[in-house]
């Protein structure tokens, strides 16, 4: 049974708005959706967290649906150097306090 | 500089050998994690502490041991290790709990041959 869903990989051009999609049926009611970016050899980095609606940074918006059985990473207008995986990560409540991040998103961007 | 800090960052060793990696934070975060990283699994945590002398078993901690006996420091120990715990370690702390902001290692690389 997958923890939490999303779409293997997605290409995308410079300048465009990109969605990412991740499935999370059953988290924990009071927990916090994050998002990280990593790029090859290198940790992945904090993007942005949400609890619920729509949380905007610099970088990135987070929309989150009220049943928050999903959450979509929002990127607008990409540039080559947001190449890299994106994963989303949760708190399952059968699984206690364990961390479960999603399998990650691999994000081309071309130009 | 505010940092999580993994050593080794490569290894190369034989089945059974012990073996431990330190991880290091300088940031007074009260959480601290072991992730592997294996491709196309994802990252799936090995084992995590909430705080000094308190750990917790992740989703694949099989394999593996930890200690916190002092905040700062999390080493990850492998008593007897296998082939199939080659992969690539990042150690993670945060301010509370896991679902807060992560800072992550540099990662370790290991190989077991």
């Amino acid at each position: 049974l997958a923890k939490t869903t999303q779409p293997i990989s997605m290409d995308s051009y410079e300048g465009q708005e990109v969605n990412i999609t991740c499935s999370h049926n059953n988290i924990a009611t009071n927990d916090y959706i994050t998002w990280y970016q990593q790029f090859p050899s290198q940790g992945p980095r904090f993007i942005i967290q949400g609890y619920k609606t729509k949380v905007t940074n610099e970088v990135a918006s987070l929309f989150i649906p009220a049943d928050r059985k999903s959450s979509t990473l929002s990127l607008p207008r990409v540039s080559l150097s947001d190449t890299a995986v994106y994963y989303c990560l949760v708190v399952i409540p059968e699984y206690g306090n364990k961390l479960v991040f999603g399998a990650g998103t691999i994000l081309r961007v071309k130009s | 500089e505010a940092q999580v800090t993994q050593n080794p960052r490569y290894l190369i060793t034989v089945t059974g050998k012990k073996l431990t990696v330190t991880c290091s934070q300088n940031m007074n975060h009260e959480y601290m994690s072991w992730y592997r990283q294996d491709p196309g699994l994802g990252l799936r945590q090995i084992y995590y502490s909430m705080n000094v002398e308190v750990t917790d078993k992740g989703d694949v901690p099989e394999g593996y041991k930890v200690s916190r006996k002092e905040k700062r420091n999390f080493p990850l120990i492998l008593e007897s290790p296998s082939p199939n715990q080659t992969s690539l370690y990042f150690c993670a702390s945060s301010l509370a709990s896991g679902i807060n902001e992560q800072f992550f290692g540099p990662g370790t690389r290991l190989t077991v041959l």
